[in-house]
């Protein structure tokens, strides 16, 4: 079985640019996390979904930041604009359901480069 | 703030010793706790995991330990292997939060060398 996907693997970009990434969560899974990693902050929950609708979007840092999941196969991170301190690994990861016994499936992850 | 902490960024031991990687939490209401492992270039996987109802769990070479007073939890790895080398995570959940939601920590990088 696939995974989860995100794409793309690597973006550079120049600030005030409006950034794209995108994920397809394992098929079946209900819930779908987007996290982004740094060194100072570590691996932090931006926002999650349950059944395509977003549930907790209190990590998202700011206004310029924004997820949207319209349908159960495909969700994207937009961030516009995007700015250097921007610069991290973003991750998608997605489970079958909302139980917190249950394992996340995280993707490989975009490598966001903000110049 | 950070609720879940790994103090030490980084930890290097001889293939077939143990590695023992800790973390640290805040938030009293945690009572579910897992270990992620990160590869380079790939998304972190899930290793294993602990009720707070427990004090320790063990799966094949990894062992967790949770002491609930001290608000601490091991990783055990032993023997280590040069293919433990990755990033670990620390992540907990607690009965009150929003289904789903984990806390992570900044990781600990391991080292296993030959």
């Amino acid at each position: 079985d696939a995974g989860v996907i995100q794409s793309p693997r690597h973006e550079v970009t120049e600030m005030g640019q409006e950034v794209t990434l995108r994920c397809k969560p394992i098929s079946g899974h209900d819930y779908l996390f987007w996290y982004r990693q740094t060194m100072m902050r570590g691996l932090e929950l931006l926002i999650y979904f349950n059944n395509n609708v977003p549930i907790d979007d209190s990590g998202m840092p700011e206004d310029r930041f924004s997820a949207k999941m319209p349908n159960a196969s495909f969700s994207t991170l937009k961030i516009q604009p995007s700015e250097p301190r921007d610069s991290a690994v973003y991750f998608c990861a997605s489970s079958s359901s909302g139980k917190r016994t249950d394992t996340q499936y995280f993707g490989p992850g975009t490598r966001l480069t903000v110049l | 703030d950070q609720q879940v902490k790994q103090n030490s960024p980084s930890l290097s031991v001889q293939e077939g010793r143990i590695s023992i990687l800790n973390c640290d939490y805040t938030n009293s209401m945690f009572d579910y706790f897992l270990w992620y492992k990160k590869y380079p270039a790939e998304g972190p996987t899930f290793l294993i995991s602990i009720s707070s109802i427990k004090d320790k769990n063990e799966d094949g070479r990894f062992t967790v330990f949770l002491n609930k007073s001290a608000k601490h939890l091991s990783l055990h790895i032993v023997p280590s292997q040069p293919g433990d080398s990755a990033v670990y995570f620390c992540a907990a959940s607690h009965r009150g939060s929003t289904l789903g939601r984990l806390y992570f920590g900044r990781g600990t990088q391991l080292t296993v060398w030959p």
